[in-house]
């Protein structure tokens, strides 16, 4: 079936430090990819996304490449904020499936001044 | 535009109340879903909806029902609460099941006594 597996946090870094939050995912076809934030108290918001292999995806200084051949969608950000603590979800769309997302089961991330 | 709504942000129920959370949104979407948020779950699909006077189950549909009467409302009712529905629930809506972004609301809060 289909599934993303994303790592485990709490992820702590110092301001200015480089992100990397791994995801994999295991699906049929060729699904679209997401990463989705929820900053504390709020839904969650999209922050990018892939539809195709080698697409990148970018925003706000984050970027995830679609990796068909390692089946992975990592996140990354060269300098993070204060202001980027959240909760990070990757998560799958499939082509025909109702726009159903898969999500995995999200990585916190605390950015320490 | 309000974007999606959600109807109440907080709620307390006794083990047997029954209550119905209420989603609106104003971007004239056809997609609408609810989800549940657990600690160390992501978020899961309740149930969903692919258009006015159409309701389909997701990955944990069991003692929730929905109803979608009208475009812009997608409600979810408890008809006998248990603890194991203490959870945050989130609706989302999408303009169409191909791979877009879903738009999502605040969430509620439900605690089950």
């Amino acid at each position: 079936g289909n599934s993303v597996t994303q790592m485990e946090g709490p992820v702590t870094l110092s301001e200015e430090a480089f992100l990397t939050i791994n995801c994999t995912y295991t699906a049929t076809g060729y699904p679209s990819l997401f990463w989705y934030v929820q900053y504390p108290g709020e839904g969650l918001q999209l922050l990018l996304k892939a539809t195709k292999a080698d697409d990148k995806g970018s925003n706000k200084g984050f970027e995830a490449t679609y990796r068909k051949e390692t089946t992975s969608f990592h996140l990354e950000k060269g300098s993070v904020q204060v202001s980027d603590s959240a909760v990070y979800f990757c998560a799958l769309s499939r082509r025909g499936s109702q726009g159903n997302l898969i999500f995995g089961k999200g990585t916190k991330l605390s950015v320490k001044p | 535009n309000a974007g999606v709504t959600q109807t109440p942000k907080f709620r307390v129920l006794k083990t047997g109340q029954s209550m119905t959370l209420l989603c609106a949104q104003d971007m004239n979407h056809e997609y609408m879903y609810w989800y549940r948020q657990d600690p160390g779950m992501g978020l899961r699909l309740i149930h969903y909806s692919v258009g006015e006077g159409t309701t389909a189950k997701g990955e944990v549909p069991d003692g929730y029902n929905v109803s979608r009467l009208k475009k812009q409302n997608f409600l979810l009712g408890l008809e006998s609460a248990a603890p194991s529905q203490t959870s945050v629930y989130f609706c989302a809506s999408s303009p169409d099941r191909i791979m877009d972004e879903q738009f999502f609301g605040p969430g509620t809060r439900l605690t089950v006594l």
